[in-house]
């Protein structure tokens, strides 16, 4: 599998700002996804990462709050955006492909203040 | 009923046992199903793919699928206190294969 990483690690921030995550992946993948995962939570997903093409979000989760880009096949941002406490999670991206596998890469632990 | 399921323990075994940890799924969901290990602060680690009906090992693990009853089951033998983690188990989607993750149930090996 890919080797995936994501930076940052953790952060620190204040309610109503933003926070844009990044995932690279060490070869190209057709597929990125990015979860969430609520303190004490599963994974939840939020979008399905496109390349060349706007994501694809799930019930819940919308483009103005998490805008997410794929310029190419290994890089995905995630974008949280004028966060609240409630964004305090763990985001995740992942590789892989519908009805298969996918790996995870490290996570980035946020906390909104 | 939830799509994925699972007992969020904690289930505790000795050291040396057989933990057997449990999941069912709805009719949302089919075809392939996995097996996730996560240690606290970690992100989770693929341990065990499964897509058809019957038992598939690797090593200590065995993971059972039995479709006709929606019940997936991961047996890790010989339990060590390296193995108390949460495992989370995931299925995709019938619809769309996406994965659909259980709450995880969370194992403690006790030495």
């Amino acid at each position: 599998s890919a080797v995936i990483s994501q930076k940052p690690s953790r952060d620190i921030c204040q309610r109503g700002t933003s926070l844009t995550i990044q995932c690279q992946v060490d070869s190209q993948v057709t597929m990125m996804f990015w979860y969430r995962q609520q303190p004490g939570q599963s994974l939840t997903l939020i979008a399905t990462a496109n390349q060349g093409s706007e994501a694809t979000y799930e019930s819940g989760f919308v483009i103005d709050k998490f805008p997410i880009s794929r310029p190419n096949l290994t890089f995905s941002t995630l974008t949280v955006s004028n966060m609240s406490p409630e964004d305090s999670s763990i985001y995740l991206c992942s590789d892989g492909t519908y009805y298969n596998e996918q790996f995870f890469g490290p996570g980035t632990r946020l906390t909104v203040l | 009923q939830k799509e994925v399921e699972q007992n969020s323990g904690p289930l505790s075994v000795p050291e040396g046992a057989i933990a057997s940890l449990n999941c069912t799924y709805s009719d949302r969901v089919s075809q392939s199903f996995f097996w996730y290990r996560q240690y606290s602060g970690k992100s989770p680690e693929l341990i065990m793919s499964i897509y058809s009906n019957g038992d598939k090992e690797d090593g200590r693990f065995t993971a059972q699928l039995n479709k006709a009853s929606q019940y997936v089951s991961l047996l890790i033998r010989d339990s060590q206190p390296s193995d108390s983690a949460t495992y989370l188990c995931a299925g995709s989607s019938s619809n769309t294969g996406k994965l659909i993750f259980g709450q995880g149930t969370t194992l403690q090996v006790k030495p």
